[in-house]
């Protein structure tokens, strides 16, 4: 069974902070690693996905991927009130976008305050 | 405008009664897939597809049916067998190639009282 662990949180960052919200997942042979925004009643949004061991950048989002720890994680910078929200970790074992579904975790509810 | 259109947002239903989801997308993917949301729960892969006329269950797949008739159409239909129906739906489509992800409709509500 093909496992997504997250911490469900809630996880309270001062705004201005930096946010870091992790991932761990069962499967060693998982290769693409995506993290989804959903805001309350919303459907989920893809901010970032990362393929290859290492970081990788997007504006204030820093994904970071080290699969010989079967680990991922997210970096938000700057933290924003609008980036309150359920973080949620998909995995796949396959590249690009997942012919056989992600696999998701159940989410980090992240807090921002003013 | 490309994008993934689910409707209707909110659905309600007797117990008893089949009920079919819609969902439709432009942006060409290939693969489409039907999620369920519970609270506090992470999504759960119903049912997916990777090309017309053909479709593989997911994790959760007992009571619901679907349909792959047009690459752009891929409805969901919770039947009655679905012994717990209530929950959020989100259906997501994604190319099947090069670095991409799923992207999901906004979803839709479904209560079954």
């Amino acid at each position: 069974q093909k496992e997504v662990e997250q911490n469900s949180g809630p996880l309270s960052v001062p705004e201005g902070a930096i946010a870091s919200l992790n991932c761990t997942y069962s499967d060693r042979g998982s290769q693409s690693f995506f993290w989804y925004r959903q805001y309350s009643g919303k459907s989920p949004e893809l901010i970032m996905f990362i393929y290859s061991n290492g970081d990788k950048e997007d504006g204030r989002f820093t994904a970071q991927l080290n699969k010989a720890s079967q680990y991922v994680s997210l970096l938000i910078r700057d933290s924003q009130p609008s980036d309150s929200a359920t973080y949620l970790c998909a995995v796949n074992p396959y590249s690009g976008g997942g012919a056989d579904g992600l696999t998701f975790g159940k989410g980090t509810h992240l807090i921002i305050q003013p | 405008d490309g994008g993934i259109t689910q409707s209707p947002k909110y659905l309600f239903r007797k117990e008893g009664q089949n009920v079919t989801l819609s969902c439709e997308q432009n942006l060409n993917h290939d693969a489409m897939y039907w999620y369920r949301q519970d609270p506090g729960q992470g999504l759960r892969l119903i049912y997916y597809s990777q090309i017309v006329n053909d479709f593989q269950k997911g994790d959760i797949a007992e009571g619901y049916s679907v349909s792959r008739e047009k690459k752009e159409s891929f409805p969901l239909t919770v039947t009655s067998a679905q012994k717990n129906p209530t929950a959020f739906y989100l259906c997501a489509s994604s190319a099947l190639a090069g670095d991409s992800g799923q992207y999901f409709g906004p979803g839709t509500r479904l209560t079954v009282t």
